[in-house]
């Protein structure tokens, strides 16, 4: 059962242009959400997180937009930029059933490319 | 640099071995996770330690295992390998053990099973 799911395995903008990338989820229990970027041959790092409580958190070039009625979130990137060219995953959080700990659900990722 | 080590970064070896990955959280931060990203899937969590104590277990094989130490470095064993095994294994750590906390990951180890 795939509770955070990425549908568009990619995504091919123009620099300078805006990159949209989706993300649903299932579990309305799941109360932060998180944007992770990922290189070739690094490890994904952290790029931006929104509660559950709001609806737009902005860092940058970088927004994301939640959706709770629609279980869905979204990241903008504008301007696009060649750098950003990378694999995006989408994560959300909750707690376990038990309620002492947290669990990362991750999508499957999309990969975005810039052109020049 | 997310401050978060492991190794190896490549291990090679055949089915029916046993191999342990090695990582070692940033400073400061109490909590290790691992992750299995295979070919055409997102990161699978597999388990969590929090200050020497497992916390969380996700999709784990009865085959893997892991301890986090006294010095809160983490070790995952996989034994009776498989080839579906081969994987990229992250190791990721953040302060706490939840909360919509960042996790840093490390730059992951690259298993293959031959």
């Amino acid at each position: 059962d795939q509770q955070v799911k990425q549908n568009s395995p990619s995504l091919s903008v123009q620099e300078g242009r805006i990159s949209i990338l989706n993300c649903d989820y299932t579990n309305s229990m799941f109360d932060y959400f998180l944007w992770y970027k990922k290189y070739p041959a690094e490890g994904p790092t952290f790029l931006i997180s929104i509660s559950s409580i709001k609806d737009k958190n902005e860092d940058g070039r970088f927004t994301v937009f939640l959706n709770k009625s629609a279980k869905h979130l979204s990241l903008h990137i504008v301007p696009s930029q060649p750098g950003d060219s990378a694999v995006y995953f989408c994560a959300a959080s909750a707690w376990n059933s038990g309620g002492s700990n947290y669990k990362l659900t991750f999508g499957k990722g999309t990969l975005l490319t810039v052109n020049p | 640099d997310s401050g978060v080590t492991q190794t190896p970064k490549h291990l090679i070896t055949a089915t029916g071995q046993r191999v342990t990955l090695r990582c070692s959280p940033r400073s400061g931060d109490l909590s290790v996770y691992w992750y299995q990203q295979s070919l055409d899937q997102g990161l699978q969590f597999l388990i969590q330690y929090y200050n020497g104590e497992e916390r969380a277990k996700g999709n784990i094989l009865e085959r893997f295992s892991a301890q986090q130490f006294p010095d809160l470095h983490s070790e995952l064993n996989l034994s009776s390998l498989e080839l579906g095994d081969s994987a990229l294994y992250f190791c990721a750590s953040s302060v706490f053990a939840g909360g919509g906390n960042e996790q840093f990951f490390g730059p992951g180890t690259r298993l293959t099973v031959l």
